[in-house]
């Protein structure tokens, strides 16, 4: 069964920490892996992809690793910011054709405090 | 500017009452998809369309309505709210038809929040 977990389901860390967020998947076959971010009553913005050939990609401050072989990722926060506070979603793609090709993790809520 | 537009974006309606949430986009882009976030649950496909007149069901079809009579336009129609319809629902656009395959980035519109009495 094709399944997108994300861990931990919600964090609280201080202004200007580092922290790393979890996704394990059973989808394939693998396509890709994007992460999500959602601030509160906001729809969610892409950060960044990861196809099966990539193992680390950076956005500013977020950087992504993938693991294809234990079918991991994680996205790395350095020097978190209030704005920061959102939820990540994490979202794998399948190459399998037909429906329902996207699957979706259930987000993990981060909060920055001061 | 590049965006996904639902109306409307708060919605309190009684059970039975037939409603519409629009959905425009103005990327030109061929998939178009509906989902539901509930507390726990995270993002669930209602509907999706790979193309205009193309649509098809995704994991929580059972109370809605979709049609894609114009590329941009992408309406969720429930014919018969029930409270367990009370939800935030997303419209979300991407590029390629091929989305399904992991080709395209999603994106989203703001929400609309219903609440079904």
């Amino acid at each position: 069964k094709n399944q997108v977990e994300q861990s931990p389901q919600s964090l609280i860390i201080l202004e200007g920490k580092n922290c790393t967020l979890q996704c394990n998947y059973t989808v394939s076959p693998f396509s890709n892996l994007r992460w999500y971010k959602q601030d509160t009553g906001r729809g969610p913005v892409s950060l960044t992809i990861m196809t099966f050939s990539e193992n680390t990609k950076s956005n500013g401050r977020y950087t992504a690793t993938l693991d294809a072989d234990t079918k991991q990722s994680s996205l790395h926060i350095t020097a978190s910011q209030l704005s920061d506070s959102a939820s990540y979603i994490c979202v794998v793609s399948s190459r399998q054709t037909g429906a329902n090709n996207l699957f979706f993790g259930t987000g993990t809520r981060l909060t920055v405090i001061p | 500017e590049a965006q996904v537009t639902q109306n409307p974006r708060y919605l309190i309606t009684v059970t039975g009452k037939k409603l519409t949430v629009t959905c425009s986009q103005n990327m030109n882009h061929e998939y178009m998809s509906w989902y539901r976030q509930d507390p726990g649950l995270g993002l669930r496909q209602i509907y999706y369309s790979m193309n205009v007149e193309v649509t098809d069901k995704g994991d929580v079809p059972e109370g809605y309505k979709v049609s894609r009579k114009e590329k941009r336009n992408f309406p969720l129609i429930l014919e018969s709210p029930s409270p367990n319809q009370t939800s935030l629902y997303f419209c979300a656009s991407s590029l390629s038809s091929t989305v399904g395959l992991g080709a395209g980035e999603l994106f989203f519109g703001e929400g609309s929040r219903l609440t079904v009495l």
